[in-house]
């Protein structure tokens, strides 16, 4: 089993519509998580933490389920620049070691 | 500011050649890291150095060598390129490596090995 795990999509999806991905990870040390964003053939970039209360930054709702072992991301009315893929990343205590899923892509149709 | 930065961008390396990947962050960041990212694979830690004259072992660290030369630079290199090794490479940084920290990555470098 993958220390990180995601459905790796494409989600194709219309402007304006809501999308939510899962991330599981197996570690349950696990002690940090993220959500990062990564565009064709470019460097990923920080969209959000994951805070264990869950978290809001705009359009994005992030949540932690400890218990599942599972993070989640919602995406309220997409945009077209919503497209690209997602990566859940997470942080075991102990370590220095950020593991990364393989992403989600999404695809946010006009 | 330009945070982190990498060269080559891309590189075509016959097999049995070497080289070296360059990074260089002007964050002021304690720890960085080398990563590779292949289709359906994710990005795989090779190498990371949590501090200034540290350098540890990641997840895919065989046929590669680090160099931490000071707090701003890490370099990749391989010494005898192989094709496995085709992939696109990322150097990223973080303030403290406590895992609260945020990544910060170059544009990456993108290897062919013929």
């Amino acid at each position: 089993r993958k220390e990180v795990e995601q459905d790796p999509g494409p989600f194709n999806v219309p402007e304006g519509a809501t999308v939510a991905f899962n991330c599981t990870y197996s570690n349950s040390a696990s002690q940090s998580f993220f959500w990062y964003r990564q565009d064709c053939r470019k460097e990923p970039k920080l969209l959000m933490s994951v805070y264990s209360s869950g978290n809001e930054d705009g359009r994005f709702t992030a949540q932690l389920n400890r218990a599942s072992q599972y993070i989640s991301l919602l995406i309220r009315d997409s945009k077209l620049s919503d497209s690209a893929t997602y990566l859940c990343v997470v942080y075991p205590s102990g370590t220095y070691k950020y593991i990364f899923g393989t992403g989600t892509r999404l695809k946010v149709l006009a | 500011n330009a945070g982190v930065t990498q060269t080559p961008k891309f590189q075509v390396l016959k097999t049995g050649q070497s080289m070296t990947l360059q990074c260089a962050q002007d964050m002021n960041h304690n720890s960085m890291y080398w990563y590779r990212q292949d289709p359906g694979m994710g990005l795989r830690l090779i190498y990371y150095s949590a501090s200034e004259g540290t350098t540890d072992k990641g997840e895919v660290p065989n046929g590669y060598n680090v160099s931490r030369l000071n707090k701003r630079e890490f370099s990749l290199r391989l010494e005898s390129a192989a094709p496995s090794q085709t992939s696109v490479y990322f150097c990223a940084s973080s303030e403290g490596g406590a895992g609260t920290d945020t990544q910060y990555f170059g544009p990456g470098t993108r290897l062919t090995v013929l």
